[in-house]
């Protein structure tokens, strides 16, 4: 059964920082891998999508990586405002089972301003 | 939104009681997702469906149930049969669950057992 990990489960970094998120599966045989931002009580946002033959998305100042291989993802936030602040999600799309979304369950970000 | 609207965003149910959150698509999409979420706690996966008149179960799909009646609509029903309820419910779309596309959420509805 996939299982997915994120590390750190919290995370608390001055403004303007560079900062990473990880995630880590241990079924490499994946779909695809999405990241997604909740902010407090709401719904998740998608942030983006990498397919299970990426490397790697860019959108803005994020960046996702893909290493199948090892069961690894990491979300790159650049230049880190107060707005980044919220829940980073992972999930992994293995494709079986009942379905194949697995979550991790976040990592909750602050941006001291 | 995403595309995606549930309501109500509160609700507030009795013991024994039966309650429907309510969940539109107006993109034409064929999957259609309900997710619950506790606190600390990754998206756990309740009822799915690929297609009109069709679903299937989740992990956790005890004392719930749904209907796919029209593709747009998407209604989960929390039975007195779960014994847990009170926590958030998050509806979903995507435009086809084999597919590998985005999934995007709606703003999810609080349930909450009095």
């Amino acid at each position: 059964k996939q299982e997915v990990t994120q590390i750190p489960a919290a995370l608390s970094v001055p403004e303007g920082e560079n900062l990473v998120l990880n995630c880590s599966f241990t079924d490499s045989a994946i779909y695809n891998l999405q990241w997604f931002r909740q902010d407090p009580g709401k719904g998740l946002t998608s942030l983006l999508l990498i397919q299970s033959s990426q490397r790697e998305q860019t959108s803005g100042r994020l960046n996702a990586s893909l290493d199948k291989s090892s069961g690894r993802s990491t979300l790159y936030i650049a230049a880190s405002q107060p707005g980044d602040s919220a829940t980073y999600l992972c999930a992994v799309h293995s494709g079986g089972g009942a379905d194949g979304l697995t979550f991790g369950k976040g990592t909750h970000l602050i941006i001291q301003p | 939104d995403g595309g995606i609207t549930q309501s109500p965003k509160y609700l507030f149910r009795k013991e024994g009681q039966n309650v429907t959150l309510s969940c539109e698509q107006n993109l034409n999409h064929d999957a259609m997702y309900w997710y619950r979420q506790d606190p600390g706690q990754g998206l756990r996966l309740i009822y799915y469906s690929q297609i009109v008149n069709d679903f299937q179960k989740g992990d956790i799909a005890e004392g719930y149930s749904v209907s796919r009646e029209k593709k747009e609509s998407f209604p989960l029903t929390v039975t007195s049969a779960q014994k847990n309820p009170t926590a958030f419910y998050l509806c979903a779309r995507s435009i086809g669950r084999n597919s590998g596309n985005t999934i995007y959420f709606g703003e999810g509805s609080w349930l909450t057992v009095v």
